[in-house]
């Protein structure tokens, strides 16, 4: 149980162009979802807090107007990488949690975004 | 969230138990230990999380200390596959389910044939 779908898996697109990546809880409801960015040989960053029917909390640093986030059901949740530059080249993994307790997040497998 | 403390690098020997030692001695009295590991290029893998018992599940056992200031995760038969890196997290629950993990650096295991 408690499986995590991330799509697409890997990404390459050139610069300027925007990216969507969906994160799925395939067998339970999340009313909370993560998104995390890793560069390559660092540990995971979160971005930011997705939340279900209403706005994202992001992280300091993050822009918000960049990385959109909309969580629209309790079982998706997408982040949309705007205007995407190289720098914006990244290992973008997505998490969610299931409610109640002290329940551990589970990862989605990770989108490699490579912008050219 | 207690920050927490690990060895880079580890390596062990195929077969053989793995013991991966986290110091968590700033812990408050509602704080999980949580254990992740991630494989390269792949999202991090839960493994265990556990308060001030030992735990044990199908992947690994985890054995606090008795102040929780430290514990250690055992991975009884080492093999190839678990080689990763394996992150110590520190969390309180939070009932808002707004608690997004802070990861460091974790410890690198080669799992050596």
């Amino acid at each position: 149980g408690a499986v995590v779908s991330q799509h697409p898996s890997w990404v390459i697109c050139k610069s300027g162009t925007s990216v969507k990546i969906e994160c799925r809880s395939l067998d339970f409801q999340a009313t909370t979802m993560f998104w995390y960015r890793q560069f390559p040989k660092q540990s995971l960053m979160l971005m930011a807090t997705s939340n279900e029917g209403s706005k994202a909390t992001y992280e300091q640093g993050v822009e918000k107007d960049k990385f959109l986030i909309n969580h629209a059901s309790l079982t998706l949740s997408t982040l949309t990488v705007t205007s995407a530059h190289p720098e914006d080249s990244s290992f973008y993994i997505c998490s969610a949690r299931v409610s109640g307790g002290n329940q551990p997040q589970h990862f989605g497998d990770g989108t490699r975004l490579s912008i050219l | 969230d207690a920050k927490t403390t690990q060895p880079p690098s580890m390596d062990c020997a195929e077969g053989r138990a793995a013991n991966l030692p986290c110091n968590h001695s700033t812990i408050s009295g509602n704080e999980y230990v949580y254990w992740y590991r991630q494989i390269h290029s792949q999202g991090p893998q839960y493994i265990i999380h556990g308060l001030k018992n030992n735990e044990t599940n199908e992947m690994a056992s985890l054995i606090i200390t008795e102040d929780r200031k430290s514990s250690t995760l055992i991975l009884p038969h080492a093999t190839l596959r678990d080689t990763a890196v394996y992150y110590c997290i520190v969390r309180a629950h939070s009932g808002g389910g707004a608690d997004g993990l802070t990861f460091g650096k974790g410890t690198h295991l080669i799992i050596q044939p």
